[in-house]
């Protein structure tokens, strides 16, 4: 089993621009979620998924965007990157929500 | 509203010595609790959990929990620690009430000195 796979590992983008990230996993978990991860704030909750075509916002989901078409993949959209945007992405799964997450490596993104 | 409060932004101790990361939460309900590691530049690593079973939590590494629910902590122990140790850790939460939610601490980072 891969885990859980995240693309790119590293970005630079432009104010403005828009990107996707890519989060898969191959464990046939229920439940996946997108973090950030900024100095001093722990992770932060962006948005998360308890299935296939069920999506909901968690704390910060301001500027992001994602959907759920398939168990494998959650990929998340930033529609107009901006500077306070620049920070670690996580993708994590779990086999449903209250069991433990299993974590992608991120994807460090800076927008300039 | 649930949350999770990690006492302790940065813990320093000499190796060979006990670890002790405080954390603390609250819920309305009967919560799931994890702890993770992250060590410089990787991901995150599960070292235990506490769902309703045992309140006392064995998990990797020699690190162990106790789930203390008349004073609302989950306190991180290991008896003696290794200069491996130092990484930064956080308790997370499952939260619910209508949301499926995880919430994470702010995090602590462990310095162990030789």
């Amino acid at each position: 089993n891969a885990g859980v796979t995240q693309t790119p590992k590293f970005q630079v983008l432009k104010t403005g621009q828009s990107m996707t990230l890519q989060c898969a996993q191959d464990m046939n978990h229920e439940y996946m979620s997108w973090y950030r991860q900024d100095p001093g704030m722990g992770l932060r909750l962006i948005h998360y998924s308890v299935g296939a075509g069920i999506t909901d916002q968690g704390e910060v989901p301001n500027g992001y965007n994602v959907s759920r078409s398939t168990t494998e993949d959650f990929p998340l959209r930033l529609l107009s990157a901006a500077p306070s945007q620049t920070s670690v992405y996580f993708c994590a799964s779990s086999y449903a929500w209250g069991f433990e997450q299993y974590f992608g490596p991120g994807t460090r993104l800076t927008v300039t | 509203a649930q949350s999770v409060t990690q006492l302790d932004s940065h813990v320093s101790v000499s190796e060979g010595t006990p670890v002790l990361l405080r954390c603390n939460y609250s819920s309305s309900y009967s919560p799931s609790l994890f702890w993770y590691v992250q060590h410089p530049n990787k991901g995150l690593q599960l070292l235990l959990k506490y769902t309703s079973a045992a309140t006392l939590v064995k998990g990797i590494n020699g690190f162990e929990a106790e789930f203390k629910k008349s004073e609302t902590s989950f306190h991180l122990t290991k008896p003696s620690a290794h200069m491996s140790d130092a990484a930064e850790y956080f308790c997370v939460v499952s939260v619910s009430s209508g949301t499926y939610k995880y919430i994470f601490g702010t995090g602590t980072r462990l310095k162990v000195l030789a």
